[in-house]
């Protein structure tokens, strides 16, 4: 039972040009939801996160969406770079006493095209 | 630099061949987790230490177990891998009380089964 789902195992974008990841969620249970990004022979690293009392977080270049309503999140990247190209992992989470568990998803290989 | 370690980078083993792997962290955090990932998969949760308390998830092989001797180490052992158990292992670090978003993770180990 996958609580989190990436459906787009890759994706090709253009530097310069907007990169959008997608994420959807069945749990409603969930409340706190993060990006991790992962690079060959490294662990994932922290990216960005969302409280599900926002609708929106923003950091630089990574902008999260979240619609609650549809159980569904975004990652928006503006603009890529060829850095960005990396796997990227959605997460998600409640956060409450005694709770200390991430579900991820499978995961997006993001190739940014010079 | 402050990180968390994981030893070896590549194990290979045979069937049925018990192996241990290993992590350590210079973070001082009390919550130590222990991910399998297969490939193209989301990295599953096999359990998780709370200070000395294990926490098992449910849906994990009795074949795994952890050992965590001190609050800087933490040990996989895998009693009698199979094929199935060819996999990326990661290790990730916490300080409970914190957000999820600042869980940090090892390289990994690499583990094949012949």
């Amino acid at each position: 039972d996958q609580q989190v789902k990436q459906n787009s195992p890759s994706l090709s974008v253009q530097e310069g040009r907007i990169s959008i990841l997608n994420c959807d969620y069945t749990n409603s249970m969930f409340d706190y939801f993060l990006w991790y990004k992962k690079y060959p022979a490294e662990g994932p690293t922290f990216l960005i996160s969302i409280s599900s009392i926002k609708d929106k977080n923003e950091d630089g270049r990574f902008t999260v969406f979240l619609n609650k309503s549809a159980k569904h999140l975004s990652l928006h990247i503006v603009p890529s770079q060829p850095g960005d190209s990396a796997v990227y992992f959605c997460a998600a989470t409640w956060e409450g006493f005694g709770n200390e568990k991430l579900t991820f998803g499978t995961g997006t290989r993001l190739t940014i095209i010079p | 630099d402050a990180m968390v370690i994981q030893n070896p980078r590549y194990q290979v083993t045979q069937f049925g061949k018990p192996v241990t792997l290993s992590c350590s962290q210079t973070l001082n955090h009390n919550v130590m987790y222990w991910y399998q990932q297969k490939s193209s998969q989301a990295p599953k949760l096999l359990f998780h230490y709370y200070d000395k308390d294990f926490n098992n998830e449910a849906d994990t092989p009795d074949n795994f177990q952890s050992r965590r001797p001190n609050t800087s180490f933490c040990f996989l052992d895998i009693r009698s891998p199979g094929l199935g158990d060819a996999a990326m292992y990661l290790c990730a670090t916490r300080t409970s009380g914190r957000r999820q978003d600042e869980q940090f993770f090892g390289p990994g180990t690499r583990l094949t089964v012949l």
